[in-house]
């Protein structure tokens, strides 16, 4: 079936380093693709979304990459802090045949990055 | 988000007992979705519902029921809670008059069946 997965599920990184946290997806129709923070004892928030007519999008301290080639998505933090640490998640949305979305969004398996001081 | 909220945070229950989970915003949206979060997994999508007379099962319904009282209200029921439906239960809203709708997510109900 369709998917939306991750390739890593825990990343460490140094404070001030850079992190990549990549996803892949399978179906070829995702058009909108998401990527959610979730801290501990919190829900998901919005960090940075990308269409699919884009390769790259930025946002403060956060890139989006899309690679519709081979179905990859990743997101790119600048600097990394301690307060970066968190469970990432990519998300796909698909909008329906007649071009209004149904909303619904997919999630991959989530990548766990740690900060070290 | 403070603008999305659930009820209760926390709730322990016995296998057999009916539980209801609350959930309101105030972000004006009219889509609401009830997923479940389990250890390792991403965010599977219970139910949702785009107004309040559209209800839809998402994939994995089955030991779930949903109530829209009112575009801001959206309850999620277990009839008969059994062990396995311990987990995160999260609420979000987004706004369907945009193609392209970010989904905001409410702080999570932890429920224990034990």
């Amino acid at each position: 079936g369709e998917s939306v997965g991750l390739h890593l599920p825990t990343l460490s990184v140094q404070e001030g380093d850079n992190s990549i946290i990549n996803c892949a997806y399978s179906n070829s129709a995702s058009d909108y693709f998401i990527w959610y923070k979730q801290e501990s004892g919190k829900g998901p928030q919005f960090i940075i979304d990308i269409r699919s007519n884009m390769d790259k999008r930025q946002g403060q301290r956060v890139t989006v990459l899309l690679n519709k080639t081979v179905k990859h998505l990743s997101l790119q933090i600048a600097a990394t802090q301690p307060g970066d640490s968190a469970v990432y998640f990519c998300a796909e949305n698909r909008a329906n045949a007649g071009g209004t979305s149904y909303g619904k969004l997919t999630f991959g398996q989530g990548t766990i990055l740690t900060v070290h001081p | 988000d403070a603008d999305v909220t659930q009820t209760p945070r926390n709730r322990i229950t016995k296998t057999g007992k009916r539980i209801m989970l609350e959930c309101s915003q105030t972000k004006g949206h009219d889509r609401m979705y009830w997923y479940r979060q389990d250890p390792g997994l991403g965010l599977r999508l219970i139910y949702y519902s785009f107004d309040v007379k559209d209800i839809n099962k998402g994939e994995i319904s089955d030991g779930y029921s949903v109530s829209r009282q009112a575009q801001a209200k959206f309850s999620l029921s277990l009839e008969s809670a059994i062990p396995n439906q311990t987990a995160l239960y999260f609420c979000a809203t987004s706004d369907g008059h945009t193609l392209y709708n970010e989904q905001f997510f409410g702080p999570g109900t932890r429920l224990t069946v034990l």
